[in-house]
């Protein structure tokens, strides 16, 4: 089966500056691959996804990587605001939603 | 635009009692339905999906069951909750039949059982 697992659990950024997040997958078989973002006590809310027929795909100060050599993927926020703070985590998939995998999630602060 | 509502957002119930959440989505038709639960630090582990009226799948064995009596109501229920049930429930949708992928959120329902 698939495993997802994020590189860090906790992430502390600068306002303004630009924020990294990691993802691992193990299934090479996998072939979309969804970024969430989670704030407290609420449901998580749909950032950006991208097919493995692409390597990299922007949204509003948001861009997804994606590393099929090596089965990675990162999310990167460009200048971080307090808004973004929040857990992110990636989904990973095969096959139908039914088949997502999700990450444990790492917890962004944005540091006035 | 399609919307997804949950309710209740807070429950505490004691050990031992039932359990009826529910969900609901609006502006789409004949989606699939999905139950998760969210452990403090964890990723979300499904429970339950549905891709239609009366049709359930299980995902993990469990004090849990599911229903979906219309097209786009989806309900978790239990007869008596153990201590193990607490957490943080969400509802989920999907476009049928399923040829995205991508999975909507509702608010999430936090249980604590006590």
């Amino acid at each position: 089966g698939e495993s997802v697992g994020l590189h860090l659990p906790t992430l502390s950024v600068q306002e303004g500056d630009n924020s990294i997040i990691n993802c691992a997958y193990s299934n090479s078989a996998s072939d979309y691959f969804i970024w969430y973002k989670q704030e407290s006590g609420k449901g998580p809310q749909f950032i950006i996804d991208i097919r493995s027929n692409m390597d990299k795909r922007q949204g509003q100060r948001v861009t997804v990587l994606l590393n099929k050599t090596v089965k990675h993927l990162s999310l990167q926020i460009a200048a971080t605001q307090p808004g973004d703070s929040a857990v992110y985590f990636c989904a990973v998939s095969s096959g139908s939603a039914r088949q997502l995998t999700f990450g444990s999630g790492t917890q962004l602060t944005v540091l006035p | 635009s399609q919307t997804i509502h949950q309710w209740p957002a807070t429950l505490v119930q004691p050990v031992g009692s039932p359990l009826s959440l529910e969900c609901t989505v609006e502006g789409t038709s004949n989606p699939n339905l999905y139950w998760y639960r969210q452990a403090a630090g964890r990723g979300l582990q499904l429970l339950f999906y549905s891709v239609g009226i009366g049709q359930i799948s299980s995902e993990v064995p469990q004090n849990l069951s599911a229903s979906r009596p219309q097209d786009r109501q989806f309900i978790l229920s239990s007869k008596k909750l153990l201590l193990s049930d607490s957490g943080f429930y969400l509802c989920a949708w999907s476009v049928h039949p399923g040829l995205d992928e991508k999975l909507f959120f509702g608010s999430g329902t936090q249980l604590s059982v006590l």
